[in-house]
């Protein structure tokens, strides 16, 4: 399988729930992004690691824990979430060499996720 | 508070159009702003822009930074269908090292 993939697709959680959202590349890239999106929101950039090092962490609530063990995978570990919560998370690659700007990244499609 | 704000929310044309989608901000330190399409979920990257006055062109599609007056535009010229989709744009800022900071988008939709 090449690309990015996200897993699961779907999710539905109660605000008691703890879940793992899963992204894994098979590009041979070095940088991965969590992004969350909201209806009528803008997209928002969560978290980026480089090299498996954690390099940004856009003030996302501690509810939110990314885990990034080797550099094809990451992971978003959820637990008690809000309904405000609920969103389309987008995880992304990169190369990884440069800065976020000019470092194309590659989209997997995404996790919608629906807190009850 | 950094900020990215597209107008207008949403178009539609018919196809064969000409389009122009704007983008303005006001963040700190300024480092690129980036277009990007989005059709049915993840983005796909259309043009980066770092410098004021020049034009960056693809095709239909071509877009220009003004960094006095903190916008940026994107046209599209002789739309087709198949530009329908919400166009992001995003400014690269702030502090951090990989700091992004997006619009809401503008839905474009072309009938035919």
């Amino acid at each position: 399988e090449t690309g990015v993939t996200q897993t699961p697709r779907h999710l539905v959680m109660g605000m008691t729930n703890k879940k793992s959202l899963k992204c894994e590349q098979h590009l041979g890239h070095n940088a991965m992004y969590w992004y969350k999106q909201s209806a009528k929101k803008p997209l928002e950039l969560m978290f980026v690691y480089n090299f498996k090092e954690q390099t940004e962490n856009n003030s996302v609530p501690s509810r939110f824990s990314p885990e990034c063990p080797n550099s094809s995978h990451l992971f978003l570990h959820l637990h008690t979430l809000q309904p405000e919560d609920s969103a389309l998370y987008l995880c992304a690659s990169s190369h990884g060499l440069a800065a976020i700007s000019t470092d194309t990244q590659y989209f997997g499609p995404g996790t919608r996720l629906t807190v009850l | 508070e950094d900020k990215v704000v597209q107008s207008p929310l949403s178009l539609v044309v018919h196809e064969g159009d000409t389009v122009t989608l704007n983008c303005s901000y006001e963040v700190t330190n300024f480092r690129s702003l980036l277009w990007y399409k989005q059709e049915k979920k993840a983005p796909t990257f259309l043009f980066m822009l770092t410098s004021s006055g020049i034009e960056k062109k693809s095709g239909r599609l071509s877009s220009i930074l003004d960094k006095k007056e903190l916008f940026s535009i994107l046209n599209i010229t002789a739309t087709q269908t198949g530009d329908s989709a919400v166009y992001l744009c995003a400014v690269e800022a702030g502090a951090g090292a990989n700091n992004l900071f997006f619009g809401t988008g503008t839905r474009l939709t072309v009938i035919p």
